[in-house]
């Protein structure tokens, strides 16, 4: 089976910078994405990452080491709006469906 | 056009109701989905087409019976549901290759009553 680990819950402070991470073990791999979702509504996508390295894009930056099956999504200057539920998600091969982790609830407290 | 859009946002439904939930874009994806979300809980993949072809059925119960009736919309059937039905349904599109995600409709929050 596929397994993608994320961790369930995290903290973090208005201002600050948190980092989510997200491990992978599955029979393929051709691309990693992160979703952002907050409760009750629809996963909006944050990045995608098919080659080593950083994605930047804003306050939002994603990370991949294909070698190690390991990304991490890195938020800076934390809002209270990003509060919300992040989801890492791998695509195996060509057009196969996302596999999603069961995604890390964030909270940001003043 | 870059949105997915699904009706109805909320639908209450007894358990011998027969209902529809409707999704459509018009970006010119020729993949589409289908998922169940718990609350809490990540989305779970229910059907995919391809092409308006049913490619991927993940055992879903046949209380549920997806449609595609064209490249742009996707119905998804709903009849004899039971009460853990009840869940966020979302669709989602994409285009048929490459480095690309998905992009999903708002969804469409179902009581099973």
């Amino acid at each position: 089976g596929q397994n993608i680990d994320q961790p369930t819950e995290m903290t973090a402070t208005e201002g600050a910078i948190v980092q989510i991470n997200c491990t992978y073990q599955t029979s393929g791999f051709n691309g990693l994405f992160w979703y952002q979702q907050h409760a009750g509504e629809a996963p909006t996508f944050l990045s995608y990452n098919v080659l080593d390295g950083l994605e930047e894009k804003g306050r939002f930056s994603s990370f991949l080491s294909r070698s190690k099956g390991y990304s991490y999504l890195l938020l800076k200057e934390l809002q209270m709006k990003d509060s919300a539920s992040y989801l890492c998600a791998v695509r195996l091969s060509g057009n196969t469906p996302l596999v999603f982790g069961k995604g890390t609830r964030l909270s940001v407290i003043a | 056009d870059t949105e997915v859009t699904q009706t109805p946002k909320h639908l209450v439904m007894g358990m011998t109701n027969k209902k529809s939930l409707k999704c459509e874009q018009h970006m010119g994806h020729r993949a589409m989905y289908w998922y169940k979300q718990k609350a809490k809980k990540p989305p779970e993949l229910m059907f995919v087409y391809s092409y308006e072809k049913l490619s991927i059925n993940e055992s879903v119960p046949s209380r549920f019976s997806p449609e595609c009736p064209n490249s742009s919309l996707l119905n998804l059937h709903l009849h004899a549901l039971q009460p853990e039905d009840s869940a966020l349904y979302l669709c989602a599109s994409s285009q048929d290759s490459g480095n690309y995600g998905y992009t999903f409709g708002s969804g469409t929050r179902l009581t099973v009553v």
